[in-house]
Order: structure tokens, then sequence, then C-alpha cells
């Protein structure tokens, strides 16, 4: 068990560029989410996926972004026509029965300037 | 919509003390679930621990229990024997327990509260 793993870790990009983020979450779990943290602030929640099925999406989740998790396993994020409010640190976390508790990887911290 | 409040921005403590972290929230559900997270500096997040709304025993991890009232709507944490690898942002977490559709697994975090161990 190696953990939630999360690919780049840091990303400085251009406002009006596209980023993609990669997850990789612990490799029993069936659940994955996504999560935005702004400075100060707590986690808020995007998008959830059980096992290749994107069950919810928050409102917070605008057209600009879309998230995928094609065979199950790992998920991508990406965000189009990047502005400088997407700048936050972006956390995956992974979940399987019974308990559903969500472990976390360490984010990917987006930059836009 | 549920909400959890920590109205606690910065707590500290001095090493080898007992610190207490509030947290409140609000809900019209009977079934949740709540947890503790801790987020050191630069570093990923970790649970703490995790408390069933269903079960009146506080639950315990080695040096951190919590006090949950569940008709107070409030779910502190007790870090006794305060240590410096302690440091760090704790966030308390709400999660339903209403299996219907996708919202019950996502949770709903707090500001958090940024405590300093001083040695």
């Amino acid at each position: 068990d190696t953990g939630v793993s999360q690919d780049p870790r840091h990303k400085i990009t251009k406002r009006g560029q596209n980023v993609t983020f990669r997850c990789d979450p612990i490799s029993e779990h069936n659940r994955l989410y996504w999560y935005r943290q702004t400075l100060g602030q707590g986690p808020e929640f995007l998008t959830y996926f059980q096992n290749e099925a994107q069950l919810e999406k928050s409102r917070l989740l605008s057209d600009r972004f879309s998230a995928e998790r094609p065979k199950g396993s790992f998920s991508t994020l990406e965000i189009q026509r990047t502005e400088q409010g997407d700048s936050a640190m972006y956390l995956c976390a992974s979940s399987s029965p019974p308990t559903d508790t969500q472990y976390f990887g360490p984010g990917t911290r987006l930059t836009v300037l | 919509a549920q909400t959890v409040t920590q109205s606690q921005p910065e707590m500290s403590v001095q090493e080898a003390e007992t610190v207490t972290l509030s947290c409140t929230y609000d809900t019209s559900e009977s079934d949740y679930y709540l947890f503790w997270y801790k987020q050191p500096p630069s570093r990923q997040m970790i649970l703490v621990i995790r408390q069933e709304a269903y079960k009146q025993q506080n639950a315990t991890e080695n040096r951190f229990s919590v006090n949950f009232q569940k008709a107070a709507k409030s779910f502190s944490l007790k870090i006794s024997d305060s240590q410096l690898g302690d440091a760090a942002m704790y966030f308390c977490a709400y999660r339903s327990a209403r299996y219907s559709g996708g919202s019950n697994y996502k949770l709903t975090f707090g500001k958090g509260t940024l405590l300093t161990v001083n040695p």
C-alpha cells in the first residue's frame, strides 16, 4: 500500500493555458475524490467517482473543469483556459467500503500567473 | 446543507501540555461521521480520528481523544502530552451516512485551526 499519489506536485502556468493533474489512488480503493483548497481555507469538494462513474460534481466545478477516471483506477483533472482564481492546492483522496474513510494525497499546487 | 465551524483560527500549547480544539457543526441528519484531519506544513492531510454519530462512546487514538456532544452538535479534539510533531493545521470534517446517490460521500471541512507547539 503506497498511499495516494498525485502528479505533478507543483504547476505554474500562464492564464489561458490548459493544465492536467493526475491522481493514483490506493490500489484497492474504488472511490476517488477531488477537492480544492485555497490559502487559509479547508478543502472544498469538487467531484467524486465510484469506479469509473462520476457520481457527483460540485457547482464549484465550472464547465472549464473536467475530470475522468477511465478504467476505475487513476483519475485526471483538467482545467481549461486557466484563470488566476484557479490558483489553489488540488487534493485527491480515495476510499473503500466499509468505512469509506478518505485518505489524501500530497496535492498539486497550481499557480496561475 | 451541512456546515462545520472551527472558531479558533490559531491555538498554541506548551510541549507536554494538553490542548483542546473546538468544532461545531450544523446538520438536520441523525446519522453521520465526524473526523479530525491534521495537515502539517507542506505535507499531506492525515486522518487523526473518526467518530460515528450513532456511537455514544468518544473515540480515542493514543494521545488524541474527542468529546462528542451530539445534542450540542459539538466535536472537540483533545491532544494530551503535546509533542513538537503535533504542530499543524487541524481540520474538522463532516460526512453524511445517508446512502442516496453520491453526495453522502463528500467531506465538508471547517476552516481549520493552526496549532503551534512551544518547546
